[in-house]
């Protein structure tokens, strides 16, 4: 099946630094990858969608310039959280999609960001 | 932004008991996706049923889907102590380029 690769899985910084969440399908093309962030015990609320080529797309009340995201080829998409705050903290996950209708989307396990 | 509500929020169980989660949304769908998690995991998809379907059967996972009152229901009949984790429903929605919009999750815990 379809896999995704999240890298690292959990990641401590110190407030100020930025972070790299790198996402990664590994067998097939995604032409557009998901961001999603996770509260404990709350539901994924969508961050942004990420085409390859093009300029992501951020959902309301989502900071770009806070939240970079880059979509650099059809297997790569990266989240950078700039100048990180401990309310940054959370489990940031990335999902792929091969572009097929009615498919559904393969998700990372997930990356657990401290800020301290 | 959330499409939608699912209960109850936490459901636990007996080993052998069915579980049933409901999930409602607002909007025109071209599907709804469940997916389970694990406790600090991704997500592990589940079962998929298109707008134009009713009912979906996946070994002992059986999914409906209501589009008149815009709902579902995931039954996971015969529990097991390993089907402890949260479920999601999620909905493609049309013309909303692929992106998918979960409910507030149901956490199931089966006891042995």
């Amino acid at each position: 099946g379809a896999v995704v690769s999240q890298h690292p899985s959990w990641v401590i910084c110190k407030s100020g630094t930025s972070v790299k969440i790198e996402c990664r399908s590994l067998d097939f093309q995604a032409t557009t990858m998901f961001w999603y962030r996770q509260f404990p015990k709350q539901s994924l609320m969508l961050m942004a969608t990420s085409n390859e080529g093009s300029k992501a797309t951020y959902e309301q009340g989502v900071e770009k310039d806070k939240f970079l995201i880059n979509h650099a080829s059809l297997t790569l998409s990266t989240l950078t959280v700039t100048s990180a705050h401990p309310e940054d903290s959370s489990f940031y996950i990335c999902s792929a999609s091969p572009g097929q209708y009615n498919s559904p989307l393969h998700f990372g396990n997930g990356t657990r960001l401290t800020v301290t | 932004s959330q499409q939608g509500e699912e209960d109850p929020q936490a459901l636990s169980i007996q080993e052998g008991e069915n579980a049933t989660m409901n999930c409602s949304y607002k909007t025109s769908i071209n599907n709804l996706q469940w997916y389970r998690q694990n406790s600090g995991r991704g997500l592990v998809h589940l079962i998929l049923i298109r707008s134009n379907e009713r009912e979906k059967h996946s070994g002992r996972l059986r999914v409906t889907l209501d589009t008149s009152k815009k709902s579902s229901s995931l039954l996971i009949t015969a529990s097991r102590a390993a089907d402890t984790a949260s479920y999601f429903c999620a909905t493609d929605s049309r013309n909303q380029g692929g992106k998918l919009i979960f409910g507030q999750g149901t956490e199931l815990s089966v006891k042995p």
